[in-house]
């Protein structure tokens, strides 16, 4: 099973500063790798697939990058509906797909 | 999008075997991949499996021997069964949509239901 860590745990970042979340792989998942937002009550929504490729609706302020095992997150000024917990998901080797244990963005 | 609506008892007792059911709504369950995700209160999302249309099935293999999903495309639902429940399958159950033909993620929810093993 491919164990997914993710860093840090929580970010504290002002409104309209740049946000940088890192999620790393236990091995390669080439570039399979999903970016998902949570916000307290609500499901999961996905944002980014492929490492680097907005899901539809989702706004140019958010990008991915990386691949192999090494992989980032960046929201490039900070809304308010931005501060919610944030999972990286592979699906290069399953079963099982593995999630992320999240990262919390909050407000500084 | 499609939209996919959960229902589930809400609280079960420990060694029962509960049923959940996914509606899906905007769309025919007969082009996707259909899956069960949970997240225990206060923590992670973890992958329980998947149905195709075709009624083929992918498990968590930690989950495999207590898991049954299955799939009434004439309702256009699915279904998970989990049995043997204990207090560590408390959670909030999403039925979500698995894109394998593009994404490779999971780009529809439904909002959850809590699932409560208690006596």
């Amino acid at each position: 099973e491919i164990v997914m860590t993710q860093s840090p745990a929580t970010l504290s970042v002002s409104p309209g500063d740049r946000a940088t979340l890192s999620c790393r792989a236990s091995q390669s998942v080439s570039s399979k790798l999903a970016w998902y937002q949570q916000k307290p009550g609500q499901a999961p929504r996905l944002l980014i697939y492929g490492a680097s490729t907005r899901a539809t609706g989702i706004p140019a302020r958010f990008s991915g990058s990386g691949s192999g095992t090494e992989f980032t997150l960046t929201i490039s000024s900070l809304q308010s509906e931005d501060f919610a917990v944030y999972y990286c998901q592979q699906y290069d080797n399953w079963p099982p797909f593995t999630f992320g244990p999240g990262t919390k963005v909050d407000i500084k | 999008q499609v939209q996919l609506q959960e229902s589930g008892p809400g609280l079960v007792k420990p060694s029962e075997t509960p049923s959940l059911t996914c509606t899906v709504s905007g769309g025919s369950i007969s082009s996707s991949y259909w899956s069960w995700i949970r997240q225990p209160p206060g923590k992670g999302l973890e992958w329980i499996g998947y149905i195709y249309y075709t009624g083929s099935t992918n498990y968590n293999p930690s989950l495999k021997s207590r898991v049954t999903i299955s799939v009434d495309t004439s309702k256009n639902q699915f279904s998970l069964k989990l049995s043997s429940v204990t207090a560590a399958d408390t959670a909030v159950y999403y039925c979500a949509r698995l894109d394998g033909y593009i994404s490779g993620g999971f780009d529809s929810w439904g909002q959850g239901t809590l699932v409560t093993v208690s006596s």
